[in-house]
C-alpha cells in the first residue's frame, strides 16, 4: 500500500518569511495530491491541491509543486501570518475509482510574530 | 459550500456501552463518505469507506461488528462505536466528496471527540 513520509514534524518561522514542508510518497500510482490545514480541536480544511498531471499550482500565499519522477511534493507558505499557525498535513490517492487517502505524519507549523 | 457537519462535537460515555456519531453534508450529496480515527498528536488513520446504499468498506484491524458504519442516504452516514471501551476514547473525523468523476476533494467534518470512562 501507499506510504507518505512528511518532514519536518515541527517548524518554527519568523512572521513574514516563508515555511517549506516536504513529503515523500511510495505507490506511483497515486495522482492527487491534497494538503490539509488541522487547527486546534477541529477537523483538517483542504487548502490546496494538485493532481499529477501538473507541476506546480498556487494558490495567493499558497504553493505546491509536485516531482513524479522523484515522487514528492512540497508545500510552500510564503509571507507567513501568525495564522498560519496549524498541523499540517499532506497525503495521496491514486484518485478516480480509488479516492482513499493516505496521510503523511504531520508537521506543526508555528509562526513567531 | 462543501461543507460537513458532525453530531455530537463531543460524547462522553460509560465503559460497554454504544455511541452514535452521525456525519452529514449540507450542500451537496455525498456518494462516498469516509471515516477516520486520529489520536492525540497523530495522524489521520482511514477506518472505512461507505458508500451510499451499500455495505462499508473496512480498512485491517478495524472491527466491523464494533464500528457500524450506515450510509443510508446521500447525505448522511453514521458511525456507532458499540460496546465502547478506554481504547476507543479519539477523535472521530468523518469526510464526504460527490460522485463526480471528476473532483477528487474530500471536505472533512469537525470531528467528534469520543471519551470513555
Amino acid at each position: 500500500g501507499e506510504n507518505v513520509e512528511q518532514h519536518p514534524s515541527t517548524l518554527s518561522v519568523q512572521e513574514g518569511d516563508s515555511a517549506v514542508i516536504k513529503c515523500t510518497y511510495s505507490d506511483s500510482a497515486s495522482n492527487y495530491f491534497p494538503w490539509y490545514k488541522q487547527e486546534l480541536g477541529k477537523g483538517p480544511q483542504l487548502i490546496i491541491d494538485i493532481r499529477s498531471n501538473v507541476g506546480e499550482k498556487k494558490d495567493q500565499r499558497i504553493a505546491v509543486t509536485l516531482n513524479k519522477t522523484a515522487k514528492h511534493f512540497s508545500l510552500h507558505i510564503t509571507e507567513t501570518q501568525p495564522e498560519d499557525s496549524a498541523v499540517y498535513f499532506c497525503a495521496a490517492s491514486p484518485g478516480f475509482g480509488n479516492e482513499k487517502l493516505t496521510f503523511g505524519t504531520g508537521t506543526r507549523l508555528t509562526i513567531i510574530p | 459550500g462543501a461543507v460537513v457537519s458532525q453530531h455530537p462535537s463531543w460524547v462522553i460515555c460509560k465503559s460497554g456501552t454504544s455511541v452514535k456519531i452521525e456525519c452529514r453534508s449540507l450542500d451537496f450529496q455525498a456518494t462516498t463518505m469516509f471515516w477516520y480515527r486520529q489520536f492525540p498528536k497523530q495522524s489521520l488513520m482511514l477506518m472505512a469507506t461507505s458508500n451510499e446504499g451499500s455495505k462499508a468498506t473496512y480498512e485491517q484491524g478495524v472491527e466491523k461488528d464494533k464500528f457500524l458504519i450506515n450510509h443510508a442516504s446521500l447525505t448522511l452516514s453514521t458511525l456507532t462505536v458499540t460496546s465502547a471501551h478506554p481504547e476507543d476514547s479519539s477523535f472521530y473525523i468523518c469526510s464526504a466528496k460527490t460522485g463526480s468523476r471528476y473532483s477528487y476533494e474530500q471536505y472533512f467534518g469537525p470531528g467528534t471527540r469520543l471519551t470513555v470512562t
